[in-house]
């Protein structure tokens, strides 16, 4: 099956600062979500985006599905963006729309 | 509001003993997914369901059941099968166009099980 690698596996950040996460897939897919995991275990939708750019507040995200890598980018992060964050792709084909994930980032960032 | 609801946020389930725990949308989603989370570990796929009385194994499918009799309801039942002493569940649904496929997922608030 697909293969999901995220990096780097941890990131440690001084609020203010700016950061980009990386996610590699193996084969080519349908779809691919960006999730934040807050600290309660939630699992919040921040973009969904098989290919191209998209941007919303301080966080964007672009897709190159041709080179199967996507980037997450937090500008002037601040506290309360701190926690695990997971790519996840679908395949297509037989898959039936369920999605792969990263082993994650986890992002802490200090006051 | 629309959304995904899971029950109960925690349970705790002795060895021997099968459990259920419960998820219930109303986006009208035509597929639902269970996924279990380990310490430390991203999500994994248990089952899944396209609709209304189908449902095929994921890749951690072992020691697990399901159902879907409605649309809104993906039920999961842990056997006392299932060893892993404590994990995250987590229920996703998400959308089906004729033209584009599967749409985005969305999850619920997860339930915690433990095994005392």
């Amino acid at each position: 099956g697909i293969q999901v690698e995220q990096s780097p596996p941890d990131l440690i950040l001084q609020e203010g600062a700016n950061s980009t996460l990386r996610c590699n897939f193996s084969d080519s897919v349908n779809n691919l979500q960006w999730f934040h995991q807050n600290p309660w275990g939630q699992l919040i939708n921040l973009f969904y985006i098989p290919s191209g750019t998209k941007q919303n507040g301080r966080l964007s995200a672009t897709t190159v599905a041709t080179e199967r890598y996507s980037l997450l980018y937090i500008s002037s992060s601040q506290t309360t963006d701190s926690g695990v964050y997971f790519c996840a792709v679908n395949a297509g084909g037989t898959s039936y729309g369920k999605l792969t994930f990263g082993q994650g980032t986890i992002l802490t960032v200090h006051p | 509001d629309g959304g995904i609801t899971q029950s109960p946020k925690y349970l705790f389930r002795k060895e021997g003993q099968n459990v259920t725990l419960s998820c219930e949308q109303n986006l009208n989603h035509d597929a639902m997914y269970w996924y279990r989370q380990d310490p430390g570990q991203g999500l994994r796929l248990i089952y899944y369901s396209q609709i209304v009385n189908d449902f095929q194994k994921g890749d951690i499918a072992e020691g697990y059941s399901v159902s879907r009799e409605k649309k809104e309801s993906f039920p999961l039942t842990v056997t006392s099968a299932q060893k892993t002493p404590t994990a995250f569940y987590l229920c996703a649904s998400s959308p089906y166009l004729l033209d584009r496929g599967f749409q985005p997922q969305h999850f619920g608030d997860g339930t915690r099980l433990s095994i005392l």
